[in-house]
Parts: C-alpha cells; sequence; structure tokens
C-alpha cells in the first residue's frame, strides 16, 4: 500500500541531545514537508523540500536541520539549539507544491524532552 | 493578522445531524485553493475536500460539502448526516497561488465532538 511512514511513534529525549525523526513516502511525489504541532494549535511548516537535492525554510526553521538525498526520504533532526521541541511531529507530502495537489501526512512521532 | 480563522475552538452536535464547521480566511491573491482536514484522536491528518478560488461550483465529496462565499471569504465545511466517528479535531487551510511559495497556512482547528 502506497503511504507515508514515520517513526519513531513516540520519542523520549534528555536535554542537549540531538534526535532524528525518520519520514518515508513510496507514493513518487516530489513535494515533502515537515510540520510542528502544538496542543490547541494548527500546523507550523518547519521545512519543505520541492525536489531532491533541495530544500526550503519554513515558519519555523531554527533549531531544525533536514536532508534530502533520496526522492522518498526526508529525515528530520531536532538538534539542541531548539529551546522547546517536545511537541508532535507531522511529515507530509504531495505531487507538487502548487495547485490543488493535496498533501498526505504520516502518522507522526511525537517528542517529549525530558 | 490572522489568514485563516476558525471561531469555533469546540462543538458538540447529535448523531445524524448536520454539522457547518467555520472558516473564513484573509487574502489578497486572486488564486488561492482552501483545503479541510480531519485529525481524529490518532494524530494523523486526513484530507476531506478542496475549492479552488476559481472554481464555479462548491466542492461536494459524500457527506462532506464546501459551502464558499468568495465575498464573504468564507469556505465553511458541512458535514452531512454526522456519525460517532466523525469526532475529531477539523482544520481548515489555504494556499495562495503567488505570494507565498505556496505553502499551507493553517487555522487553529475546531474540535468537533458527536453525541449519541
Amino acid at each position: 500500500d502506497g503511504g507515508i511512514t514515520q517513526s519513531p511513534k513516540y520519542l523520549f529525549r534528555k536535554e542537549g541531545q540531538n534526535v532524528t525523526l525518520s519520514c518515508e513516502q513510496n507514493l513518487n511525489h516530489d513535494a515533502m514537508y515537515w510540520y510542528r504541532q502544538d496542543p490547541g494549535q494548527g500546523l507550523r511548516l518547519i521545512y519543505y523540500s520541492q525536489i531532491v537535492n533541495d530544500f526550503q525554510k519554513g515558519d519555523i526553521a531554527e533549531g531544525y536541520s533536514v536532508s534530502r538525498e533520496k526522492k522518498e526520504s526526508f529525515p528530520l533532526t531536532v538538534t539542541s539549539a531548539q529551546k522547546n521541541p517536545t511537541a508532535f511531529y507531522l511529515c507530509a507530502s504531495s505531487i507538487s507544491v502548487s495547485g490543488r495537489s493535496e498533501q498526505f501526512f504520516g502518522p507522526g512521532t511525537r517528542l517529549t524532552v525530558l | 493578522a490572522q489568514k485563516i480563522t476558525q471561531t469555533q475552538p469546540g462543538m458538540f452536535v447529535q448523531e445524524k445531524e448536520a454539522v457547518t464547521l467555520d472558516c473564513t480566511y484573509d487574502t489578497s491573491d486572486p488564486s488561492y485553493g482552501l483545503f479541510w482536514y480531519k485529525q481524529p484522536s490518532s494524530g494523523e491528518m486526513i484530507f476531506l475536500i478542496y475549492q479552488g478560488s476559481y472554481d464555479q461550483q462548491n466542492a461536494t465529496e459524500g457527506r462532506y460539502s464546501l459551502n464558499f462565499q468568495k465575498a464573504r471569504k468564507s469556505a465553511n465545511l458541512v458535514i452531512s448526516a454526522s456519525q460517532l466517528g466523525d469526532s475529531a479535531m477539523y482544520f481548515c487551510a489555504m494556499r495562495e497561488g503567488q505570494n507565498s511559495n505556496y505553502q499551507l497556512i493553517w487555522g487553529a482547528g475546531t474540535k468537533l465532538i458527536i453525541k449519541p
């Protein structure tokens, strides 16, 4: 079945540690996205990538980094520079970034900093 | 200023009744699209329906329809014959055609609870 997988579902991290969240898609989509969701709020864009080896900062990129070496994969690293990383992280993909192409989402990773 | 506003933080609706979830938006771009997503307690976002700014008719997808009033800048989601499984968070989002690198701008969401 085609879809987006994120791992792990739950992640605990000590302060000062970097952690990488995995996102893989087999939908053959060009565009991929990372969002952060805090309780009671909508989604905020961290990074997005329109094509392999290219990515752009979203609204809240500080303290995060990404790579896009393969079309299928868009991992997100939460660095120690991110002041308040505890949140729900959602990865998404779409055929393109424009028009009526909807974004398909993975199940999310809930990150807790201890 | 908020670009997407969902004024109802929470709603309780009796099963089998119709429900309208409000969404107003703010843009000066003549080309834009509006999306509605459902987020169950599991956390995954599920696409429901799309309305383009140049679409002549209101979008419909099964029990979901969009009441698009362009002059009022509103794009309300209507769910007919609600079911218990409709209980979830619902988010409205907008993509502007020319001004924002095609990013989706999200509202804060409405929590819908269907009562048996």
